[in-house]
């Protein structure tokens, strides 16, 4: 079984320019999350969706980044302009959610961004 | 903001040794509680999970402990090896959310 799949892995900017990340969750798999993970710090979600809509996003600062997912498959995280605060790991993570007991979460391996 | 919180920040344990990682939640409508295993340039990995209809759980080398009434939880692991170093996260979520939220971490090393 295919992992989930995100590019580039790794990332530099400069402040105030733009980045997007691009993320394919695993086949079938109707919830999928974007999570921001500092150096040293947990994963915080920033997005959830449930197949093409968005079932949380009370996390994401919505004046620079924002997150779509067409057709419930692919997704991409842009941020738009970056800050120096923006440094982090961005992991993409996907579950099949059924509703039916638990329901792992599979990760991808991240973009590491680096804003300076 | 649910929260959970974790300790220690890290924790250095002899090869054979116990390593025990604790947990402490306070959204009482989490009922799934993993615990996630991430080495360094690698995303989190589901290492082991419980619910709080059981107040233990084994797999392995890994055990985790719940106590329902302190709303605490806790991984041990057993006979730790130089391969458990690593970084491990706890989570919890709530059935029909699926939103985890994550403990900020603890940094094992297992000396050799």
């Amino acid at each position: 079984e295919a992992g989930v799949a995100q590019s580039p892995r790794y990332k530099i900017i400069e402040k105030r320019q733009s980045v997007a990340f691009w993320c394919n969750p695993i086949s079938g798999h109707a919830t999928l999350y974007w999570y921001q993970q500092i150096l040293g710090q947990g994963p915080k979600l920033l997005i959830q969706f449930q197949n093409n809509g968005v079932v949380d996003d009370s996390q994401l600062p919505k004046d620079r980044f924002s997150a779509e997912r067409l057709k419930g498959v692919d997704s991409t995280l842009k941020i738009q302009p970056a800050k120096l605060e923006d440094s982090a790991v961005y992991l993409c993570a996907s579950s099949l959610a059924t509703g039916h007991g638990d329901t792992e979460a599979f990760f991808g391996q991240g973009t590491r961004l680096t804003v300076v | 903001q649910q929260q959970v919180k974790q300790s220690p920040q890290s924790l250095i344990v002899q090869k054979g040794g116990i390593s025990i990682i604790n947990c402490a939640y306070e959204n009482t409508a989490f009922d799934y509680f993993p615990w996630y295993q991430q080495f360094p340039g690698k995303g989190p990995a589901l290492l082991i999970a419980i619910r709080p209809d059981v107040s233990e759980k084994k797999e392995g080398r890994f055990t985790i402990s719940f106590n329902k009434s302190a709303k605490q939880f806790s991984l041990h692991i057993m006979d730790s090896q130089p391969g458990d170093s690593a970084t491990y996260f706890c989570a919890g979520a709530a059935s029909g959310t699926y939103k985890y939220i994550f403990g900020t971490g603890t940094r094992l090393k297992v000396l050799a």
